[in-house]
């Protein structure tokens, strides 16, 4: 398996733009998770999502926020409008079970 | 919520052994996770522990203690390409899958 895909690598945008970053889970696993990592916050769970579903979203920082699963392999984050405290690492991880989760490579987000 | 706490940074010689501390602070506790991250990668998955006592993983073993909040990864015979942040995380509450990470423990590996 390829493991957990993410696109793009790299982001850079300025202010009040749309951002969307891409997200697609290992095959097979039922949960998916975004999360959002800072030097000062560390690693933050913004939002997880079960069978597509989303699950728990009291991570997401404000209404600026959404995420959307529409089919078991494919989820998106979206960012709208975009501020430069939203900079940050972006990552998705998959799961099947309530053990380990595989995290993709991450989305470096940029704002200016 | 969680607190979840450890240490910021480490340094530690080749060869030698480092232990690396967490506590944590919370409700409905289902199982504590400790990740290991190199610089600008992904967090990878190490140990898993549910149970009191200690989970034995080649160099890496980690003990939990649930009476008392505390977990501690112990990694031997230090390698230089052990330099990375190491990730205590408590899965509790809210949902079976929900799992909140600390700020991690950036240890460095000197010659």
């Amino acid at each position: 398996d390829a493991g957990v895909i993410q696109s793009p690598r790299h982001e850079v945008t300025e202010m009040g733009q749309e951002v969307t970053l891409r997200c697609k889970p290992i095959s097979g696993h039922d949960y998916l998770f975004w999360y959002r990592q800072t030097m000062m916050r560390g690693l933050e769970l913004l939002i997880y999502f079960n069978n597509n579903v989303p699950i728990d979203d009291s991570g997401m920082p404000e209404d600026r926020f959404s995420a959307k699963m529409p089919n078991a392999s494919f989820s998106t984050l979206k960012i709208q409008p975009s501020e430069p405290r939203d900079s940050a690492v972006y990552f998705c991880a998959s799961s099947g079970g309530p053990r380990e989760q595989f995290f993709g490579p991450g989305t470096r987000l940029t704002v200016l | 919520g969680q607190n979840i706490d450890q240490p910021t940074e480490m340094t530690a010689t080749e060869g030698a052994i480092v232990q690396i501390n967490c506590t944590y602070q919370t409700s409905g506790f289902n199982g504590l996770f400790w990740y290991q991250q190199h610089a600008g990668e992904a967090p990878t998955f190490l140990s898993y522990n549910v149970l009191d006592g200690l989970e034995e993983k080649g160099r890496f073993s980690s003990f939990l203690s649930r009476s008392k909040g505390y977990s501690y990864l112990l990694l031997k015979e230090l390698q230089m390409k052990d330099s990375a942040s190491y990730l205590c995380a408590v899965r509790a509450g809210g949902g079976y899958q929900k799992v909140t990470f600390g700020t991690g423990t950036k240890l460095q590996v000197i010659p």
